[in-house]
């Protein structure tokens, strides 16, 4: 099965924070997504990497970057929180093939005050 | 520009009746249709992936199928422990895996 792990499950940051959010995947999978969900909105995609080092800006970019230094870990940084990104964010991971599928982890709730 | 509509928002069934879940879709050229299942405070649990018209897929109570247009989730005798809300979502060709997500049904099977 596969397996993928989020640092968090619940955060609680002030504004202006500088925020990391973890993710690991045990599978080997190349390509690896974050994206935040908002009662209304639903699932909005940040940020995707599909190599180590590799990074595309996905719908909502602004106000987060990203890192991915090994394989398995896709780290999500909050450069200085805000309020308006209290949400809850969801990590993926997915397998290079012909439409293949998108493994979520647990999420992080994230509340800024 | 593409898009997933999912209808209805919210429905409530009685333990036992049978309905469906309807995923419309705009999308240049599908790659795969998904179906997840998402409990409160958890992150979404795979359920289908459909390929192509006429497909279908079985799980337990569920059932996946897939028109060139839209996809519907039918469940058969719903249970309560099937209340979660469940999302559709296409990926295009071209598009590096991306999924596009529709709002979500937010299911409530009452004993």
């Amino acid at each position: 099965d596969v397996k993928v792990t989020q640092s968090s499950r619940y955060l609680v940051k002030r504004t202006g924070e500088k925020v990391f959010l973890e993710c690991v995947q045990d599978m080997d999978h190349e390509n690896m997504f974050w994206y935040r969900q908002d009662p209304g909105l639903g699932l909005r995609l940040i940020y995707f990497s599909y190599d180590v080092k590799m990074k595309e800006k996905g719908d909502i970019p602004e106000g987060y970057s990203v890192s991915r230094e090994k394989k398995e870990r896709f780290s999500l940084i909050l450069e200085s929180a805000s309020t308006n990104q209290t949400s809850m964010y969801l990590c993926a991971s997915m397998p290079p093939s012909v439409a293949d599928t998108q493994y979520f982890g647990p999420g992080t709730r994230l509340t800024v005050l | 520009e593409d898009q997933v509509t999912q209808s209805p928002e919210a429905l409530r069934l009685q333990e036992g009746e049978s309905s469906s879940l309807n995923c419309s879709y705009t999308v240049s050229g599908l790659r795969g249709l998904f179906w997840y299942r998402q409990d409160p405070g958890k992150g979404p649990e795979f359920l289908f992936t459909l390929y192509s018209a006429g497909e279908e897929k079985e799980k337990e109570r569920l059932k996946a199928t897939l028109t060139k247009k839209e996809s519907f989730l039918h469940i058969t005798a719903p249970k309560p422990e099937d209340s979660a809300t469940y999302l559709c979502a296409v990926q295009a060709f071209g598009n590096t895996g991306k999924l596009i997500f529709g709002q979500g049904t937010t299911l409530q099977v009452k004993p």
